[in-house]
């Protein structure tokens, strides 16, 4: 059974770019969640997928956006970058009724 | 504003003692909870879980304990192993979309 993976490991860009990154779930879950991690903190809910469908959202700006694939995997894509987004990026995945979610490794983020 | 709150930021114990990690709630509407330990450069692994509909759930040299009337959640791991040295997040639902509010985390330190 392959857990979930993302891509990259790590990126560095500068403000005012754009970002995508990549998330593949694990086997049979459907539903894909994002988290931001700021040092220190605790992770953040971004938003969540569903069969294609966003199905909730955090208190994160509209430039925050993400995609799922027919397949489950998932994009989460961030434009006009700021420094406060340099973060680690966790995405997990679950099945549809479950409240345990499987993270990936994560992708640092940083902004320069 | 922390609806989830982990109140000691480290805690160090010798190997094969009893490990306590505490979290309290303010959100009396929250009924499952959870539990991940993240070592630096992991995504957090899932531990263990808890419905409000109990009390106790143990797995193995792990326990969680929920108090509702005092809206408080306490991981105990017996005996205490070098390896289990890491950060432990307390999680739990918010909505239906199952997304999961965070607690700061607490770094566990085992002494050999």
């Amino acid at each position: 059974e392959t857990g979930v993976t993302q891509s990259p490991t790590h990126l560095i860009k500068t403000r005012g770019q754009q970002v995508t990154l990549r998330c593949s779930s694990q086997s049979g879950h459907n539903t894909v969640s994002w988290y931001q991690q700021a040092l220190g903190q605790g992770p953040q809910f971004i938003f969540q997928y569903y069969r294609e469908e966003e199905n909730g959202r955090g208190n994160f700006p509209p430039r925050f956006s993400g995609l799922q694939f027919p397949n489950y995997s998932s994009e989460l894509n961030v434009n006009a970058l700021e420094l406060d987004d340099s973060a680690l990026y966790l995405c997990a995945s679950s099945l549809p009724l479950s409240y345990e979610q499987y993270f990936g490794p994560g992708t640092r983020l940083t902004v320069t | 504003d922390q609806q989830v709150k982990q109140n000691s930021p480290s805690l160090s114990v010798q190997e094969g003692r009893i490990s306590i990690l505490n979290c309290d709630y303010t959100n009396s509407m929250f009924d499952y909870f959870l539990w991940y330990k993240k070592y630096p450069a992991e995504g957090p692994t899932f531990l263990i879980s808890i419905s409000s509909i109990k009390d106790k759930n143990e797995d193995g040299r792990f326990t969680v304990f929920l108090n509702k009337s005092a809206k408080h959640l306490s991981l105990h791991i017996v005996p205490s192993q070098p390896g289990d040295s890491a950060v432990y997040f307390c999680a739990s639902n918010a909505g239906n979309n199952r997304k999961l509010i965070w607690g700061l985390g607490t770094s566990l330190a085992v002494n050999p």
